[in-house]
């Protein structure tokens, strides 16, 4: 079955450090990737995609990501973290052979130390 | 520019209970999809709506849960004789119609707690 793996549950930083939240798919076929985020108290909101194209792909407030086929991936990053980043996110695939599901991974939760 | 609705954002029931989610979709969106999260899990996959049709309902329990969206009105998620086991966060989400890869949009979300 298809699967999608976030490799860090918890992840602390301090402002201005550079971040990275792992996303790994067990899928050899098309797939397209997303990220979610969701700040406290509101509703998930998409960060970026990934349908076709540039492998690297940009999203909201500074966040990008690379698509990596040969290693099955979809890494976050942001190259400087702020206080307000503060959040759980979500990694999510959609695999070609159930082309509306997405399958998530478990979440990330994400503190920034101001 | 109202995104996709959910109410209400907060259910208590007690075990035998009837519960009733119910969502708006975005404006021009006629997809509607069901998941739930459990604590410390990812979302999972419940239901995929179109107006009066169900197209997919194979992330749904087989007893004591169903789901509409009817012609007129907000999806609806209900879930009879709820059990403690149903304790979990319900997410809606909306897309446009046509290409069914188009992206997802989230409600806020409904917290189910049964006691």
């Amino acid at each position: 079955a298809q699967s999608v793996s976030q490799h860090n549950h918890h992840v602390i930083l301090s402002e201005a450090a550079s971040l990275e939240l792992g996303c790994n798919y067990s899928y050899g076929g098309t797939v397209n990737l997303f990220w979610y985020v969701q700040y406290p108290g509101q509703h998930l909101q998409l960060l970026l995609k990934y349908f076709s194209g540039d492998p690297l792909v940009k999203g909201i407030k500074g966040f990008e990501a690379e698509f990596i086929k040969s290693k099955f991936s979809f890494n976050l990053r942001k190259p400087s973290v702020q206080w307000s980043d503060t959040a759980e996110y979500f990694c999510a695939v959609n695999f070609e052979d159930s082309n509306y599901q997405l399958i998530w991974g478990a979440g990330t939760k994400l503190i920034i130390k101001p | 520019n109202a995104g996709v609705m959910q109410n209400p954002r907060h259910l208590v029931r007690r075990r035998g209970q009837e519960a009733r989610l119910r969502c708006s979709p975005m404006k021009g969106h006629s997809h509607v999809y069901w998941y739930r999260q459990l604590p410390e899990e990812g979302l999972k996959f419940m239901v995929y709506l179109q107006k009066e049709n169900i197209i997919d309902e194979s992330g749904m329990p087989k007893e004591r849960f169903s789901a509409e969206f009817p012609k007129e009105g907000p999806s609806i998620l209900r879930i009879q004789q709820v059990v403690r086991g149903d304790s979990a966060a319900y997410f809606c989400a909306s897309s446009r119609p046509g290409n069914p890869q188009e992206t997802q949009y989230f409600g806020p979300g409904t917290r189910l707690l049964v006691l």
